[in-house]
């Protein structure tokens, strides 16, 4: 089945610095790389999500570049500020419309 | 704008009882989904079901059952709730498209078991 790592398990910036959380994957099948943000206390909500045809998608301060190639994809997130704060998921998902999730990291940013 | 419920925030059981989490979701969504979450694993897929009265396996489905007798209500069943089974139950529901798309979650359930 899939395997999903992601890195760093905790991210610690401070306000105005970049962002960068990175996942791999391993079943070559999986072509729906969606990126989750769940604050303290809340349910996880899709921020942005990139599909295998293309390479990068940018969201204003967000964005996400897949590497089919090299079967990973990263988050990238410009400007951080402190409501940036939360644990974030990465997840791959193939043919069976099951999504394998990464570990989550905690992004802290400082004020 | 999608709503997925869950029943209850919060749950305290006994050791050996039998423990219901309920899962409702209002956009006619297809698939449903329970995940268990816990610090450092991230989400794990118990069950989940493509319709009604229909059921897979996730990957960690040992000492779970589910139930969907409706398209909009999936139910989580603990036959006889374990210490190890403390934990962050998250509901989901996503619908059927040709290709898969983003999920929307529940509030979450933190259910401890003494």
């Amino acid at each position: 089945g899939e395997n999903v790592e992601q890195h760093p398990s905790t991210l610690s910036v401070q306000e105005g610095d970049s962002a960068v959380i990175k996942c791999t994957y391993s079943d070559s099948a999986s072509n729906y790389f969606p990126w989750y943000k769940q604050e303290l206390g809340k349910r996880p909500q899709l921020i942005i999500d990139i599909r295998s045809n293309v390479g990068e998608k940018k969201d204003q301060r967000i964005a996400v570049t897949l590497n089919k190639t090299a079967k990973h994809f990263s988050l990238h997130i410009t400007e951080t500020q402190p409501e940036d704060s939360a644990v974030y998921f990465c997840a791959a998902t193939g043919g069976s419309y099951i999504p394998t999730f990464g570990r989550g990291t905690s992004l802290i940013v400082h004020p | 704008d999608v709503k997925v419920t869950q029943s209850s925030r919060y749950l305290v059981k006994r050791t050996g009882e039998k423990v219901f989490l309920e899962c409702v979701q209002d956009m006619d969504h297809e698939n449903m989904f329970w995940y268990r979450q816990d610090p450092g694993l991230g989400l794990r897929l118990i069950y989940f079901s493509y319709d009604v009265k229909m059921k897979e396996k996730g990957d960690i489905p040992e000492g779970y059952s589910v139930s969907r007798e409706k398209k909009e209500r999936f139910s989580l069943i603990l036959e006889s709730a374990s210490t190890n089974q403390t934990s962050m139950y998250l509901c989901a529901s996503s619908p059927y498209t040709s290709d898969p798309n983003e999920q929307f979650f529940g509030p979450g359930t933190r259910l401890t078991v003494l």
